[in-house]
């Protein structure tokens, strides 16, 4: 099974500030690399497919990068509505597999 | 508008089992597969499995085979799944998830099934 490392467990930054969180995939998923946001009691929804591609309606202060076999998720000018649990999902090959979350906070 | 609306959440009893279900509207439902994923309590996802309700193909996760079985009805859009031999460890918030036949981008997500084993 591909693993998924994904950093940092936790994060607590300012609003207006810049984030970044990273998976790093143990063999090569090429571009099969999407992002989630999962707040309390919800289910995930999709911020990035693709590594880099915006999904439908999510702001563009949301970014997705690649190098090699490292995924980032970036976040310009953090907002309060931004809080909840990032995760990454490598959907290159079965079994599909998730990072174990960042969970966002805003301090 | 896509939606995925799952059915309630249930209580039931070690050993016994329980059947899900998934209904699709908003978009063909032959035209994507569909996805499972288990979040246990304060944990993160696991990738159950997903079944391609078109020609009614399924593929698991090795750790699910046994537990989990996958199902379509094209006839009313609707997907299902049956966990058996229930134990705690089965406790959970079950997912569909609609994917992309040939990327398995998960992009449209039901609201989960808490699914709670004890007697």
């Amino acid at each position: 099974d591909i693993q998924m490392t994904q950093s940092p467990a936790s994060l607590s930054a300012s609003l207006e500030e810049i984030v970044t969180i990273t998976c790093q995939a143990s063999q090569d998923i090429g571009n099969y690399l999407s992002w989630y946001q999962q707040k309390p009691g919800k289910s995930p929804q999709l911020l990035i497919h693709s590594a880099t591609s915006l999904a439908d309606g999510v702001p563009s202060r949301f970014s997705g990068s690649r190098s090699g076999t490292q995924y980032s998720l970036k976040i310009n000018r953090l907002q309060v509505e931004d809080t909840g649990i990032y995760y990454c999902l490598q959907h290159y090959s079965a079994p599909l597999t998730f990072g174990s979350g960042t969970k966002l906070e805003i301090k | 508008e896509v939606k995925l609306q799952q059915s309630g959440d249930e209580l039931v009893r070690p050993g016994a089992s329980v059947k899900m279900s998934c209904k699709a509207s908003g978009y063909t439902f032959t035209d994507y597969a569909m996805h499972w994923v288990k979040q246990s309590p304060g944990q993160g996802l696991e990738w159950i499995g997903t079944i391609i309700p078109l020609i009614d193909t399924t593929s698991y996760n090795q750790k699910f085979k046994g537990k989990a079985t996958l199902t379509a009805d094209k006839s009313s859009n609707t997907a299902y799944m049956e966990l058996s031999r229930l134990t705690s460890e089965d406790s959970a918030v079950y997912y569909c998830a609609r994917g992309d036949y040939s990327s398995y981008i998960l992009d449209y997500w039901g609201q989960g099934v808490m699914v709670t084993v004890s007697s």
